[in-house]
């Protein structure tokens, strides 16, 4: 069964911080990693990766998949407030489909 | 485009009634799937379809029905409501390798 682990669950961070988020995951035959935000409603999409594309760049927001350590981090840079939300990790596998199985999430929060 | 739409948006049921939850989308997406999201639990896989005809069953689909008559519908019923479904609701639909598209959210009280 496909797994993912984010960390941290919750962080608190100042306006100007960066901030590194951190996804592992276990996948039968890793197909894709994505990442979303979540602010009070539905998630928004943020990034894909794959074998074929391990880094990805819009604007303050970057993230990285390292296939050998089954893991990817999502970076912002000079948060601002508006950055709060949840970042949501989640992969799919060959094998499971289009199943995406998601993380757990990390809490954002960046004060003024 | 209107994308993937929900409906309700807010509903309160009483243990052991029935209720559907509305799915839609005009993507001509292939895929399409429920989640349920609870606190400290990220989205969890209810159902899911890769297609009109076909459905399984994904994470936690003890209690939740789906069918697929049409590539564009795909609806939740809830067969006796009980307190532990009280939760918000996401569909979410993509093409079959692609991002997925997520609805606005239902949210359930079960009382």
């Amino acid at each position: 069964e496909d797994k993912v682990v984010q960390s941290p669950l919750s962080l608190v961070v100042h306006e100007g911080d960066t901030v590194t988020l951190n996804c592992s995951y276990e996948v039968t035959n890793f197909r894709s990693l994505l990442w979303y935000k979540q602010e009070k409603k539905a998630p928004t999409f943020l990034f894909m990766l794959t074998s074929s594309g391990i880094e990805k760049k819009s604007g303050r927001l970057s993230s990285i998949l390292d296939k050998k350590e089954l893991s990817s981090i999502l970076n912002i840079t000079a948060t601002q407030t508006g950055d709060s939300a949840i970042y949501l990790c989640a992969v799919r596998g060959q094998t499971s489909g289009s199943r995406l199985t998601f993380g757990e999430g990390t809490q954002l929060t960046v004060n003024p | 485009n209107a994308g993937v739409t929900q409906t309700p948006k807010f509903q309160v049921l009483k243990t052991g009634q029935s209720m559907t939850l509305q799915c839609a989308q005009d993507m001509n997406h292939e895929y399409m799937s429920w989640y349920r999201q609870d606190p400290g639990m990220g989205l969890r896989l209810i159902h899911y379809s890769v297609g009109a005809g076909i459905t399984d069953q994904g994470e936690v689909p003890n209690g939740y029905n789906v069918s697929r008559s049409t590539t564009e519908d795909f609806p939740l019923r809830l067969l006796s409501a009980a307190p532990s479904q009280t939760s918000v609701y996401f569909c979410a639909s993509s093409y079959m390798t692609g991002e997925l598209f997520f609805g606005e959210g239902s949210r359930l009280t079960v009382l």
